[in-house]
């Protein structure tokens, strides 16, 4: 069964560029995985930041930025902020009405 | 304003039986399609199943394929998600999602506040 991977933790400065990742078990992530990203404080359901690899959703600040980087997708964080500090997840279409998340990253801005 | 309101969580006993429902409201619902996601506490989101806009198509994870069916009422503006034989590993935050397109193939960019589900003897 394929699994998609994410970093358990990251940490970045204030004002900082951090980079966090998607990526598969097996195999390599493609657009063709439709890569969405999703952002979640604690006790609030989760709020879509990127969708298609790097459309961003409507009111998401150009901060927020998806890619595919090497063999997996990727979101970056520009001018990091304090209110960045919480859960981030991906999620990839394995096809056949399957989807598949991560098992998301928090991310620590200090 | 566009809203997804979901309903129906409780505690229940393993091997039994719960409905879930997800009420839309603010925008076209049969024009899109829908998604279940969970959340265990303390862990990470978990896609569960989808449906067409027009409920003609369906899609499980291995874990609920064949316990839970979902399905939708165009005309109530509803998603609803059917569970049985529940098992302690089905307790979680339910929420439901509103996909870009048709189907529930693209993304999901609108969520509900969700609906806890506690499976417990």
């Amino acid at each position: 069964q394929t699994v998609v991977t994410q970093e358990p933790s990251f940490s970045v400065s204030p004002g900082g560029t951090v980079t966090l990742t998607c990526g598969l078990s097996s195999g390599s992530v493609s657009t063709s995985y439709n890569p969405s990203w999703y952002q979640q404080t604690p006790g609030q359901a989760p709020r879509t930041l990127i969708y298609n690899t790097d459309t961003r959703s409507s009111g998401v600040p150009d901060r927020f930025s998806g890619s595919i980087l090497g063999n997996k997708a990727a979101l970056t964080i520009t001018g990091a902020q304090a209110d960045d500090e919480c859960d981030y997840y991906c999620v990839l279409y394995m096809g056949s009405g399957i989807w598949v998340f991560g098992g998301g990253t928090k991310l620590t801005v200090l | 304003e566009v809203q997804l309101v979901e309903s129906g969580g409780g505690v229940v006993r393993p091997g039994g039986s719960l409905r879930l429902s997800c009420a839309a409201s603010g925008f076209s619902f049969d024009d899109y399609g829908m998604t279940w996601v969970r959340q265990a506490p303390g862990k990470g989101l978990e896609w569960v199943s989808g449906i067409n806009w027009r409920g003609g198509r369906t899609g499980y994870a291995d874990s609920v394929k064949g316990r839970f069916t979902i399905s939708r009422d165009n005309a109530k503006n509803s998603l609803y998600l059917q569970m049985n034989s529940l098992r302690a590993e089905d307790t979680a935050l339910y929420y439901c999602a509103r996909d870009y397109g048709g189907n529930w193939e693209d993304a999901f960019d609108i969520w509900g506040q969700g609906t806890m589900v506690t499976v417990s003897s």
